[in-house]
């Protein structure tokens, strides 16, 4: 069965950091372009960031450049989203998705960021 | 940015009804386009792609239309278990984006 699965969210601090992960089963990752998406609590579907099959192109929402940094380990069939400089707007489910096309998606993982 | 406009951004239908949703692109995206149901607590599911192609799977009952800067989710005829909100998405350039969510409601 092809399936993504998150996991790393959980309560962290504001100006903390946080390392999401998203591991693959049932297809190779890596010959796969990715994207991170995000859902506040009670909102609509946000776009974080897509990374290339090859890792060498990455795009970002203007609301985490700079901050995230999306990545992928092939060789572990996992794809990354490393989050720096968490603000309270950061609080959300983050869903990671297969292709430009997001046609499969992760369970996701809720990342809150609070004092 | 491409801005996607959903409407309505809810409604309230009854079993068996026919539903309509529009997607309005604020430039053009050819066909790539695709429109996603979400229940509560679960991750969206993709319904259609390439605006009008069925994901495999997915029953007869949901279409989709549309090319450019308009399209349409159609139910056929509305089942209990569709009561749900629904998304569509660009993917024709970056950064992606969603409208903002038609949430279907029980009659």
């Amino acid at each position: 069965e092809v399936q993504l699965v998150e996991s790393g969210g959980t309560l962290v601090q504001p100006g903390g950091s946080l390392r999401l992960s998203c591991a693959a089963s049932g297809f190779t990752l890596s010959t796969y372009e990715m994207n991170w998406v995000r859902q506040a609590p009670g909102k609509g579907l946000e776009w974080v960031s897509y990374i290339s099959s090859s890792g060498k192109t990455i795009y970002y929402a203007d609301s985490v450049k700079g901050r995230f940094t999306i990545s992928r380990d092939n060789a572990e069939n996992s794809l990354c989203l490393q989050m720096d400089s968490l603000r309270a707007e950061d609080t959300a489910v983050y869903y990671c998705a297969r292709r430009s096309g997001l046609d499969i998606w992760g369970q996701g993982t809720m990342v809150t960021v609070s004092s | 940015d491409i801005q996607m406009t959903q409407s309505p951004s809810s409604l309230s239908a009854s079993v068996g009804d026919r539903v309509t949703i529009t997607c309005r692109a604020s430039q053009g995206v050819r066909n790539d386009l695709a429109w996603y149901q979400q229940k509560p607590g679960k991750a969206p599911k993709r319904l259609i792609y390439a605006a009008s192609s069925l994901q495999s799977g997915v029953p007869s009952r949901f279409s989709g239309s549309g090319s450019g800067t308009e399209f349409t989710l159609t139910i056929s005829s509305l089942q209990p278990e569709d009561f749900a909100t629904y998304y569509c998405l660009q993917h024709n350039t970056y950064p992606r984006t969603f409208g903002q969510g038609t949430k279907v409601e029980i009659k």
